[in-house]
């Protein structure tokens, strides 16, 4: 969990809600990833920054998810209407070299 | 299609002995591979990475391997504690200009006192 934090930690919500996450790294980064991780599998790779612009999209990102970095520090991740398959852990992490530090995650739950 | 495979089912070893996690991979031919640790409820936390050109590397009780002609890596916990007990995650870079880092789906580990 070093150098990165995330709010809300938890978050239940109705289906057909939006929600918002949020990922705050500690000190500057060029850098940052989100991935999405269900129960009993590793990280997915969802998207990932380049300062402010968004560079690459996995296609797992429908478009119901939406992400930024306004200022190229904190980064928000967005999902509308949810569906009850949204529900997982969204992770948010920034490299350093040969690494990369991951956050606590925002746990999702879709009812 | 690119593919890494850890063995699925839990690991349960006594304290004291080396526990030994697979990590295979197919369609891939990356420059490294890395090993995390993952708590339930947290994100995964870095413990080693092994380069292609590199047969073996230590880290105090852990050792990883890494065959690229078996397409396979070994991660070792020796003198195992059941505070070792977590998900262990095996990792490869993805090969694109993201830098992007493709998971395994992990292995649990219990380490029994």
């Amino acid at each position: 969990d070093t150098g990165v934090s995330q709010n809300p930690r938890h978050k239940i919500t109705k289906r057909g809600q939006n929600v918002t996450f949020r990922c705050d790294p500690i000190s500057e980064h060029n850098r940052l990833y989100w991935y999405r991780q269900t129960l009993g599998q590793g990280p997915e790779f969802l998207t990932y920054f380049q300062n402010e612009a968004q560079l690459e999209k996995s296609r797992l990102l429908s478009d119901r998810f939406s992400a930024e970095r306004p200022k190229g520090s904190f980064s928000t991740l967005e999902i509308q209407r949810t569906e009850q398959g949204d529900s997982a852990m969204y992770l948010c992490a920034i490299p350093e070299p040969e690494t990369q530090y991951f956050g606590p995650g925002t746990r999702l739950l879709v009812l | 299609s690119q593919k890494i495979e850890q063995n699925s089912e839990a690991l349960n070893i006594q304290e004291g002995k080396t526990a030994t996690l697979t990590c295979n991979y197919t369609n891939y031919s990356p420059a490294y591979l890395q090993w995390y640790r993952q708590d339930p409820g947290r994100g995964p936390v870095f413990l080693l990475l092994i380069r292609e050109n590199e047969k073996e590397k230590r880290k105090e009780r852990l050792k990883v391997t890494f065959d690229t002609t078996l397409k396979q890596s070994l991660f070792h916990i020796t003198a195992s504690q059941p505070a070792d007990s977590a998900t262990y995650l095996c990792a490869l870079e993805g090969g694109s200009s993201a830098s992007k880092i493709i998971f395994g789906s992990g292995t649990r580990l219990s380490i029994r006192p």
